[in-house]
């Protein structure tokens, strides 16, 4: 059973506007949430994280928000840009557990 | 600059053959991990190890079974491939300690069975 979703397969935005990816999981063990970008033919790189202690954290264009009475998590990509053209991965892991589990992946395309 | 890297980036293979897919990692890391990723499907971990010689099953072990006997080194195996295991396969490791950093992946074997 999918413990982490990401319910939007693909996702198209103008360049320069806003990026919002979405990610749900089940587990409420999971303390830890990391995102991943993946390039055609490339390894996932990591973006950014957050913990559960906190329910935003920003690196740059990226930001990502946490709302644990929900069990969902978002990327913000702002402005977004052509090079953001990716397959973006959620994944969590529980401070009890050594593995992380990923999600599904969303496709972002961003339109000159 | 840390790698982990993946011997093959592409590989086709006849339906039966015995497939070999090896992973090197040069950060020293204890704990690495296959996935393979699929359209729709996402990741997911077919086996991981922890150490020299451990190994653990992940959620879709069926079909592979893999070595370690270096702790550089992790290679899954494909006892007799099927056209159902034509995936790309991922290969990550990450330290025991600050693990809550992640996975660091390779580049990927996209594996084509025919």
């Amino acid at each position: 059973d999918q413990q982490v979703k990401q319910n939007s397969p693909s996702l198209s935005v103008q360049e320069g506007r806003i990026s919002i990816l979405n990610c749900d999981y089940t587990n409420s063990m999971f303390d830890y949430f990391l995102w991943y970008k993946k390039y055609p033919a490339e390894g996932p790189t990591f973006l950014i994280s957050i913990s559960s202690i906190k329910d935003k954290n920003e690196d740059g264009r990226f930001t990502v928000f946490l709302n644990k009475s929900a069990k969902h998590l978002s990327l913000h990509i702002v402005p977004s840009q052509p090079g953001d053209s990716a397959v973006y991965f959620c994944a969590a892991s529980a401070n009890t557990g050594n593995q992380f589990y990923f999600g599904t992946g969303t496709s972002l395309t961003v339109i000159p | 600059d840390v790698k982990v890297t993946q011997s093959s980036r592409y590989l086709v293979k006849r339906t039966g053959e015995k497939v070999f897919l090896e992973c090197v990692q040069d950060m020293d890391h204890e704990n690495m991990f296959w996935y393979r990723q699929d359209p729709g499907l996402g990741l997911r971990l077919i086996y991981f190890s922890y150490d020299v010689k451990m190994k653990e099953k992940g959620d879709i072990p069926e079909g592979y079974s893999v070595s370690r006997e270096k702790k550089e080194r992790f290679s899954l195996i494909l006892e007799s491939a099927s056209t159902n295991q034509t995936s790309m396969y991922l290969c990550a490791s990450r330290p025991t300690e600050y693990f809550r950093y992640g996975y660091t992946f390779g580049s990927g074997t996209r594996l084509t069975v025919v």
